[in-house]
């Protein structure tokens, strides 16, 4: 049982650069999300989806696009990259119900932008 | 808008002693709350949760916490310390009936239990 799958799990990119993280989930999930995590800052959410096809801002989202054309992926892309989005990115996913609204996460990328 | 606040960075306690990581949160409405665990270069790991009805819920690996309305709190508790729960710790919100269950997390709190 895989669970959320993060993929790559390291990445360097140059300032201006562009890529695509990939989340994948197969516990068949409604609900999607991204955080970024930075020290002392917690986690914040930067995009969501409640379902496939759907897609929705966080409290971060600027700089980031994401797609959901999959129930059971959710791409997160950078166009220009920036060094303040160096940080570790995490993919959760969770039913969404009223009784089980718990999120199972990925196990992260560390992004650096240099 | 909704918050968490985990006002400790850093708690330090013996293996064997009780641990305490406080939270207090803010929210319109009724809160979903929550614990997660992260060990270094995990993902967070769900430890408990409280939707509704008795105040004190009981979760993973021996972990408790319990909801106070009137403090706005859910502090995370555990009768006796190991070596192994050192990890950095979130509390997160949720309101009830909120589109997408968006969490909000604290800033951590690190737990170091010493031998």
């Amino acid at each position: 049982n895989a669970g959320v799958t993060q993929t790559p799990k390291f990445r360097v990119l140059k300032t201006g650069q562009s890529m695509t993280l990939l989340c994948a989930q197969d516990m068949n999930h409604e609900y999607m999300y991204w955080y970024r995590q930075d020290p002392g800052m917690g986690l914040r959410l930067i995009h969501y989806s409640v379902g496939e096809g759907t897609t929705a801002k966080g409290e971060v989202p600027d700089g980031y696009n994401v797609s959901r054309l999959k129930k059971q992926n959710f791409l997160l892309g950078l166009e220009s990259a920036a060094p303040s989005q160096t940080s570790v990115y995490f993919c959760a996913s969770s039913w969404g119900t009223a009784r089980s609204t718990e999120a199972f996460f990925g196990q992260g990328t560390r992004l650096t932008v240099v | 808008a909704q918050s968490v606040a985990q006002p400790e960075d850093q708690v330090n306690v013996a293996e064997g002693n009780p641990l305490t990581v406080k939270c207090t949160y803010s929210v319109s409405g009724n809160p979903y709350l929550f614990w997660y665990v992260q060990y270094p270069n995990r993902g967070l790991q769900f430890l408990l949760k409280y939707i509704t009805g008795d105040n004190l819920v009981k979760g993973s690996y021996g972990f408790e916490a319990e909801f106070n309305k009137s403090q706005t709190s859910f502090h995370l508790k555990k009768p006796s310390a190991l070596v192994s729960d050192s990890a950095l710790y979130f509390c997160a919100v949720s309101r009830r009936y909120n589109a997408g269950n968006m969490l909000t997390f604290g800033g951590g709190t690190r737990l170091m239990v010493k031998p």
